[in-house]
């Protein structure tokens, strides 16, 4: 099974400027996340998705980033214009089922600079 | 008020020997989960061992072990015989919230480190 895919892997922006992140889930994975993770902290939540529909966006700075998971599978995640404190690895996780037991599978992580 | 709250920034452990990793969790929730995530420096963030709030057993996994103390709000990790691969990063986190909009909060983290 293939895991959670995440591409770029690394991105170096200035300030102001725009980037986007792509994840795949694990196929027939029903909920997708993304979490932001700053160096030195633990991931924090930003974003979670039930098929297409969002469930959680509480700690979304919804002035500059913006998220969307299209036909239930693929999601990107945008920030525009990018900020200095917004420097960190924004990793992507999905979970097969509905309801919450289950453990999150992880992507890699997309690895932003902003100078 | 934290919701996972892991004391320890950093931690040694010599090569086969056992280490707890600490971690205490505030909800008011009946019905949670405690997992542990290892992150290594690649960066992926790895599934250790989950331990639901109504199981009446510790869970294990392989030289993994969750102490699970309930009244006192601790989910401690346990790592048996220690490995140089056992060197990384490593994640309390705690599920709380109702069916589809449940959501999973992170500790700040304890880095592990095994020495020879």
């Amino acid at each position: 099974e293939a895991g959670v895919a995440q591409s770029p892997r690394y991105k170096i922006i200035e300030k102001r400027q725009s980037v986007a992140f792509w994840c795949n889930p694990i196929s027939g994975h029903a909920t997708l996340y993304w979490y932001q993770q700053i160096l030195g902290q633990g991931p924090k939540l930003l974003i979670q998705f039930q098929n297409n529909g969002v469930v959680d966006d509480s700690q979304l700075p919804k002035d500059r980033f913006s998220a969307e998971r299209l036909k239930g599978v693929d999601s990107t995640l945008k920030i525009q214009p990018a900020k200095l404190e917004d420097s960190a690895v924004y990793l992507c996780a999905s979970r097969r089922g509905l309801v919450g037991a289950g453990e999150l599978f992880f992507g890699e992580g997309s690895r932003l600079t902003v100078l | 008020a934290q919701k996972i709250t892991q004391t320890q920034p950093g931690m040694f452990v010599q090569e086969k020997e056992a280490v707890t990793l600490d971690c205490t969790y505030d909800t008011s929730d009946p019905s949670y989960g405690l997992f542990w995530y290892k992150q290594p420096s690649s960066g992926e963030m790895i599934f250790l061992i989950y331990q639901g709030s109504y199981d009446q057993q510790n869970a294990t996994e392989g030289r993994y072990s969750l102490n699970f103390q309930k009244a006192r709000k601790s989910a401690n990790l346990v790592i048996s015989a220690s490995q140089l691969g056992d060197s990384a990063m490593y994640f309390c986190a705690m599920r709380e919230g109702p069916g589809t909009a449940s959501k999973l909060t992170f500790g700040t983290g304890t880095r592990l480190q095994v020495t020879l």
